[in-house]
């Protein structure tokens, strides 16, 4: 079964700093994999994906991604975090290899805190 | 183009009471889903929709949430009789579907949610 785990349910950083947000997944396929952000009072709106091209994604609003295999890894990253950074991030992967489905199994989330 | 759309945004009823959620999908989009998020927990699958048929439903809680997606378009949930553990964020999303041009990574996009709130 495929499973998902952000390690740190709260991140905070100082504005400027590097935000780093852990995401180590299991799947016995070749996952997809995807990060979303929720802003207060706003739905999830996808961040980036990989889906087995490049193994360094990048997405909106300057954060990337690295698939690291033999890591299992998916970490999120952004060299300089800005206030509007402030919201909950999901780590997800897809079973659409498991299953004819393409459910995504989420992480438990990470809010991240900025300081100004 | 029009996103993803939920209502109620919140809903509040008390236990024992029935509550249907709807959502419209992207236009076009053949695949819909449903996940919810109670409280402190991680967002989970409940039931997917290929056009108007069930494709999988094995997230579904219980036998008191009922999912339809009529004609292939709309979908509603609708949890009869709701009981506290139900509270919780039920999210929408939906995608092109595969064998579709753009629709090879089943990319999903959410709606903004509906609160429910059992008392």
């Amino acid at each position: 079964a495929q499973s998902v785990t952000q390690l740190g349910s709260h991140v905070s950083v100082s504005e400027g700093a590097l935000v780093l947000l852990r995401c180590n997944y299991s799947s016995s396929v070749p996952p997809y994999l995807f990060w979303y952000v929720q802003y207060p009072n706003q739905g999830l709106q996808l961040l980036l994906k990989y889906t087995s091209a490049a193994t360094l994604v990048k997405g909106i609003n300057g954060f990337e991604a690295e698939f690291k295999k033999s890591e299992t890894s998916f970490h999120l990253t952004k060299p300089s975090a800005h206030m509007s950074d402030a919201a909950e991030y999901f780590c997800a992967v897809s079973d659409y290899q498991a299953s004819n489905t393409g459910k995504l199994i989420f992480g438990q989330g990470t809010t991240l805190q900025v300081k100004p | 183009e029009a996103g993803v759309t939920q209502f109620p945004s919140h809903s509040v009823i008390e236990k024992g009471q029935t509550v249907t959620l709807r959502c419209d999908p992207i236009s076009g989009h053949d695949n819909l889903y449903w996940y919810r998020r109670v409280m402190g927990k991680e967002i989970k699958f409940l039931l997917h929709f290929v056009k108007e048929s069930k494709q999988d439903e094995s997230g579904m809680p219980n036998n008191r949430f009922l999912a339809e997606r009529t004609g292939g378009t709309y979908s509603t949930l609708k949890v009869q009789p709701a009981e506290l553990e139900d509270s919780g964020v039920y999210f929408c999303a939906s995608s092109i579907g595969w064998g579709r041009p753009g629709g090879g990574d089943n990319e999903q996009f959410f709606g903004p949610g509906t609160r429910l709130t059992v008392l």
